[in-house]
C-alpha cells in the first residue's frame, strides 16, 4: 500500500534554532517528492519539488533532502522564525498514471516560540 | 504567488441546504482538483478534471458533484448538506503533467460547517 509517514507529528522549537522534519514513503513507482507549508486555515504553499535524480534542494532557509534508495526525505529549517509556525506536508507522486497520483502525509505541526 | 481563488472562505449552513463552493484560477491550467481535509489529517482527493467537460471522482467517496464548463472555473456542489460534510475543501490547479514535478497551486480553502 502506498503511504507517506511524517515525523514528528508535532514539534516546538525556540526562535533562531534549527530543526529537521522527516518523511518516509512507500510510494512506487516514485516520480517526485514535494514539501508544502500550510499555515493554519490557509491552503498549502509549495516549498520544494525533487525528482528521483535530485538529492537536495534549497529554498531560502528551507533545505530538503531525498534518499530514493531508502525512500526517505527530510526538510531542514535553519534559523527558525515565528512565521515558520505551520504544518509541513510531505507529498509523493507516483509514475503510475497520467494524473501523477499524489500521496499526502498528515504533516508535522511546527510551533516556533519567541 | 498563486492565482487561484476560492469563495466563500467560511460558511455555516443548515442541514439539507444546497451549497456551491466556487474555485477560479487565472493561470490557464488544464488540471484542477478538489481536496477535502479534516483538521490534523491528510488531504484526500475527491474530484479532478483534465480540462473543459472532463470530470472524474477521486480517491475519497464524496456526495458532492463538480462541473468544468470553462477552463478557469471548477465549482463544487453539495445538493443536500449534512453535518458529516463539515470540513475544509481545498481547490488546486496545475500544468498538464504532475509526473515531472510541475507545481500544484492551492487556493486558500473553504471551511464548511453544517449544523
Amino acid at each position: 500500500k502506498n503511504q507517506v509517514e511524517q515525523s514528528p507529528q508535532s514539534l516546538i522549537i525556540l526562535e533562531g534554532k534549527n530543526c529537521t522534519l522527516q518523511c518516509n514513503y512507500t510510494v512506487s513507482p516514485f516520480s517526485n517528492l514535494r514539501w508544502y507549508k500550510q499555515d493554519t486555515g490557509r491552503g498549502p504553499v509549495s516549498l520544494t519539488i525533487m525528482t528521483f535524480s535530485e538529492n537536495t534542494k534549497s529554498n531560502g532557509r528551507y533545505t530538503a533532502t531525498l534518499d530514493a534508495d531508502t525512500k526517505q526525505s527530510s526538510l531542514h529549517i535553519t534559523a527558525s522564525q515565528l512565521s515558520d509556525s505551520a504544518s509541513y506536508i510531505c507529498v509523493v507522486s507516483d509514475r503510475g498514471s497520467t494524473l501523477g497520483r499524489l500521496y499526502f502525509g498528515r504533516g508535522t505541526q511546527l510551533t516556533v516560540w519567541p | 504567488e498563486a492565482d487561484i481563488y476560492q469563495t466563500p472562505r467560511y460558511l455555516v449552513i443548515g442541514t439539507g441546504k444546497k451549497i456551491t463552493l466556487e474555485c477560479s484560477q487565472t493561470m490557464g491550467h488544464d488540471k484542477m482538483y478538489w481536496y477535502q481535509q479534516d483538521p490534523g489529517m491528510e488531504l484526500h482527493l475527491i474530484h479532478y478534471s483534465y480540462g473543459v467537460n472532463s470530470t472524474e471522482k477521486g480517491d475519497l467517496s464524496s456526495e458532492s458533484t463538480v462541473s468544468r464548463i470553462r477552463t478557469e472555473h471548477f465549482p463544487l456542489t453539495l445538493e443536500s448538506a449534512r453535518p458529516s460534510h463539515t470540513s475544509q475543501y481545498l481547490c488546486a490547479s496545475s500544468e498538464p503533467s504532475t509526473g515531472d514535478g510541475n507545481t500544484i497551486y492551492f487556493g486558500e480553502g473553504s471551511w464548511l460547517t453544517v449544523v
